[in-house]
């Protein structure tokens, strides 16, 4: 599975979009991007995932670039509830189902 | 909206002694997973269970753990003789099916071996 680089921390004021950046450079064309949170020490949540195109849901958007090696995970208005840390993870579905975690992203919505 | 149950939420057991930590999936949901967190680390895959089968399963997944789903509504993760370092969040994940891309994740266990 390829690699995945995310910034340790981030701030966002409520209200406001956040824009959380994943850079997977090494991404082989059957791997999908998905992201996933973990409020506090609860279990992970799923939030979205893409192959190529943009994919948008009720919680995020997700914009992968043309080249598929990077990819930002967009909350359009970043409420208190949304602090958390953010996982962005690359997997070939077809051949595991396994989900590798890094060390993603802290998101930290201030007031 | 249906979720994923895991007991206990606590659990402190003794080196050395056996534990069993259950979960319940989401009821038609047939891929099932179990993940670890030590405390402070990151979130590890354990094992996956499909068909009354491991799927795939980690390095950790050693001899010393093994899972089962005794009655078609739980699914359970047991350690034979646990070790300090087995000191962790254990979280049981489900999936609806192959075509599905999501996994949905209990509430966890938190093991405390001493």
């Amino acid at each position: 599975d390829a690699k995945t680089t995310q910034p340790p921390s981030m701030d966002c004021a409520e209200g406001r979009a956040a824009n959380l950046p994943c850079n997977h450079s090494t991404i082989s064309g059957n791997e999908y991007v998905y992201w996933y949170r973990q409020i506090h020490s609860q279990g992970p949540q799923y939030i979205i995932h893409g192959l190529k195109n943009n994919e948008t849901n009720e919680m995020a958007s997700l914009i992968i670039t043309e080249d598929r090696k990077s990819s930002t995970l967009i909350l359009p208005h970043a409420t208190l509830r949304d602090t958390a840390v953010y996982y962005c993870i690359v997997s070939a579905s077809y051949n595991t189902d396994k989900l590798i975690f890094g060390t993603g992203t802290r998101l930290q919505v201030f007031p | 909206e249906p979720e994923v149950t895991q007991t206990p939420s606590h659990q402190v057991t003794q080196m050395g002694q056996e534990v069993i930590l259950r979960c319940v999936p989401i009821s038609n949901h047939l891929y099932f997973y179990w993940y670890r967190q030590i405390l402070g680390q990151k979130v590890e895959f354990l094992v996956s269970f499909y068909n009354n089968e491991i799927s795939e399963k980690s390095e950790i997944f050693d001899d010393q753990f093994s899972v089962e789903r005794p009655d078609g509504s739980n699914f359970t993760l047991k350690i034979r003789s646990t070790k300090l370092e087995d000191s962790a969040m254990y979280f049981c994940a489900s999936r609806v099916d192959r075509s599905s891309y999501e996994q949905y994740f209990g509430p966890g266990t938190r093991l405390t071996v001493t």
